[in-house]
């Protein structure tokens, strides 16, 4: 196991509803990415924090934001949530932006 | 922006039977990460690979980057029930290592 813990595992929600996902990142790891991933698609990059700062985005709108926290876990909140937003949610942690990342479990959303 | 080509995108194998997938980069890669899926779970790492010729194992997996940096493949040998899963590549896009591009995925099953 890596250590990466991620909330709640699954997630049912319905069409303009909002979400929060959270990440507990590795000990001593100070940086989280999130990634979508639809079903028999990779990963697709949403956004970075690094020392409670966004350090990159991907192309994804606005109504997906995201926090980071002093002991360095995270939020990934989805506004107005559609039918596409149905994925995994998979959120990882490294020492820092350049190491090797380390994913959790994932949170599965369903929009309905 | 890079695109990773992965190869086969499913592979049906009979337990101790070897097995090799591809992955294809559009650019070159600056770092080329393994990892492994198991359905609808959070990505296992398996290996890093930076260099030109660079070539990794552990336990009967090996993974080796072309000198020209463009393409990686993974060889089991050997295979097991619990190499059956989902393989992806990820490539890091620039020198900063993140944050990752991912190919589609390769599913496999290994048969008794």
């Amino acid at each position: 196991e890596t250590g990466v813990t991620q909330s709640p595992t699954h997630l049912i929600k319905t069409r303009g509803q909002q979400v929060t996902l959270r990440c507990s990142s590795q000990s001593g790891h100070n940086t989280v990415s999130w990634y979508q991933q639809a079903l028999g698609q990779g990963p697709q990059f949403i956004f970075q924090y690094y020392r409670e700062e966004e350090n990159g985005r991907g192309n994804f709108p606005p109504r997906f934001s995201g926090l980071q926290f002093p002991n360095y876990s995270s939020e990934l909140n989805v506004n107005a949530l559609e039918l596409d937003d149905s994925a995994l949610y998979l959120c990882a942690s490294s020492s820092f932006f350049g190491e090797t990342q380390y994913f959790g479990p994932g949170t599965r959303l369903l929009v309905l | 922006s890079q695109e990773l080509e992965q190869s086969p995108q499913s592979l049906i194998v009979q337990e101790g039977k070897n097995l090799t997938i591809n992955c294809t980069s559009s650019k070159t890669l600056y770092g080329l990460y393994w990892y492994k899926q198991k359905y609808g779970e959070g990505l296992i790492f398996l290996m890093m690979l930076q260099k030109g010729g660079e070539e990794k194992s552990h336990e009967k997996i090996t993974a080796k980057l072309d000198e020209k940096k463009q393409q990686s493949s993974l060889h089991i040998t050997a295979s097991q029930p619990s190499h059956a899963g989902i393989y992806l590549c990820g490539a890091a896009p620039n020198s900063g290592n993140t944050p990752l591009v991912f190919g589609k995925g390769t599913r496999l099953s290994v048969i008794a």
